[in-house]
């Protein structure tokens, strides 16, 4: 099946820093990718789209100064997490799926993220 | 707007016993439905989508559009299928991005 893998698994960052999470399809290419929030014992929240060669689509609520994503090819988004701060910690998951529009997702297994 | 309900977040069954999550949902339209499973330490990943019609690991769900529910079943629950599992739901101009339910907590005892 899709692989989808996440880079890094977990990170430490201090508050006020920048930190970057990967988000790649390893034997797919994915023309979108879509980024989720995670909180403990909580469901996942999708916070944006992630669109290749086009700017990301953000749902209601979710900063997009805050939470910078760029998807510069078929395999590769990024999500970049900019001056955060302790609340931003959380477990981001991205995921993708072969074909338009993506019906069949595989995930991504995770970072979590720490502001100290 | 769309909305996924589960409303049982743990459910703890016998080995070998029925289990059924529920799973309703809202949406104007006509949407893909999907279950989704988290055994623990893993990733998530699909385990039904009423498209397919499929039963995988023993699991059915059937879309009743009149009572707007996706119930998962399974008629023998086992020790393995315990678990994370959440309903999800695309719509049709989505372009598959997912909404989740709050999941529910499967606890399968020996």
């Amino acid at each position: 099946g899709a692989v989808v893998s996440q880079h890094p698994s977990r990170v430490i960052c201090k508050s006020g820093t920048s930190v970057k999470i990967e988000c790649r399809s390893l034997d797919f290419q994915a023309t979108t990718m879509f980024w989720y929030r995670q909180f403990p014992k909580q469901s996942l929240m999708l916070m944006a789209t992630s669109n290749e060669g086009s700017k990301a689509t953000y749902e209601q609520g979710v900063e997009k100064d805050k939470f910078l994503i760029n998807h510069a090819s078929l395999t590769l988004s990024t999500l970049t997490v900019t001056s955060a701060h302790p609340e931003d910690s959380s477990f981001y998951i991205c995921s993708a799926g072969p074909g338009t529009p993506t019906y069949e997702q595989y995930f991504g297994p995770g970072t979590r993220l720490t502001v100290t | 707007a769309q909305r996924v309900t589960q409303p049982e977040k743990l459910l703890s069954v016998f080995k070998g016993a029925p289990v059924e999550l529920k799973c309703n949902y809202s949406y104007s339209g006509s949407p893909e439905l999907f279950w989704y499973v988290q055994y623990s330490r893993q990733r998530l990943q699909l385990l039904l989508r009423h498209i397919s019609r499929e039963s995988i690991k023993g699991f059915t769900a059937d879309l009743n559009k009149g009572e707007t529910s996706f119930h998962l079943k399974k008629p023998f629950a086992q020790e393995e299928d315990s678990a994370m599992y959440y309903c999800a739901l695309s719509g049709t101009d989505s372009w598959g991005k997912l909404q989740f339910g709050a999941g529910t907590q499967v606890v399968v005892t020996p």
